[in-house]
């Protein structure tokens, strides 16, 4: 029962363009959002989180959007820069709850 | 400049083997997790616990896994006997987590059953 979905597996952009990764989430109770980054051995790094009472959240290159109704969620890298090339997953979680359920990750590659 | 360390780094041990892999909190942090990466089923809950109680691990299999927090220092993840299928990487995660928060990772225990 995979709670969390990402449905592309990978994804090519060029520099300099947009990246959009996107995430389904199937439990209504999740209310907190998070995207993380893994590079190759080593562990994921914390990028950004969203709080269900918002719809955007930014940082920098980094956009977080939520749609609730849709149980959806995007990241948006613009631009994209060839370091940005990682495994980027995301996570969900119930206030209260302490449980943080991981999607299967996307491979994303910028191409210089 | 604090961060989740887990050893061994990487581990090779043959089928019926006993593995343990051992975590080290962020200091202060309530929440600890143990993850395993893998392809099918990308970062996989084992189980976690809040100030050292465990509260779900229903993620792991019973009969061969056990996860422990036998003080605020130290989590330990325990293969018994371990299998091949049991080969990932198993990543330890902490956080000072009030109702939310984010999660810091360790570099992650690569394990090989052979």
């Amino acid at each position: 029962d995979q709670q969390v979905k990402q449905n592309s597996p990978s994804l090519s952009v060029q520099e300099g363009r947009i990246s959009i990764l996107n995430c389904d989430y199937t439990n209504s109770m999740f209310d907190y959002f998070l995207w993380y980054k893994k590079y190759p051995a080593e562990g994921p790094t914390f990028l950004i989180s969203i709080s269900s009472i918002k719809d955007k959240n930014e940082d920098g290159r980094f956009t977080v959007f939520l749609n609730k109704s849709a149980k959806h969620l995007s990241l948006h890298i613009v631009p994209s820069q060839p370091g940005d090339s990682a495994v980027y997953f995301c996570a969900a979680t119930a206030s209260g709850t302490y449980k943080y359920i991981f999607g299967t990750g996307t491979r994303l590659k910028v191409l210089a | 400049d604090a961060r989740v360390t887990q050893t061994p780094r990487h581990k090779v041990t043959e089928m019926g083997q006993e593995v343990t892999m051992r975590c080290q909190p962020i200091l202060g942090h309530n929440t600890v997790f143990w993850y395993r990466q893998t392809m099918m089923q990308g970062l996989e809950l084992l189980a976690y616990f809040r100030n050292r109680a465990p509260l779900d691990d229903s993620g792991m299999p019973k009969d061969r896994f056990s996860a422990e927090m036998p003080d605020a220092t130290l989590a330990t993840l325990k293969i018994q006997p371990s299998e091949p299928r049991d080969s990932a990487v198993y990543f330890c995660a902490s956080g000072l987590v009030r109702g939310t928060g984010e999660l810091f990772f360790g570099e992650g225990s690569r394990l090989t059953v052979l």
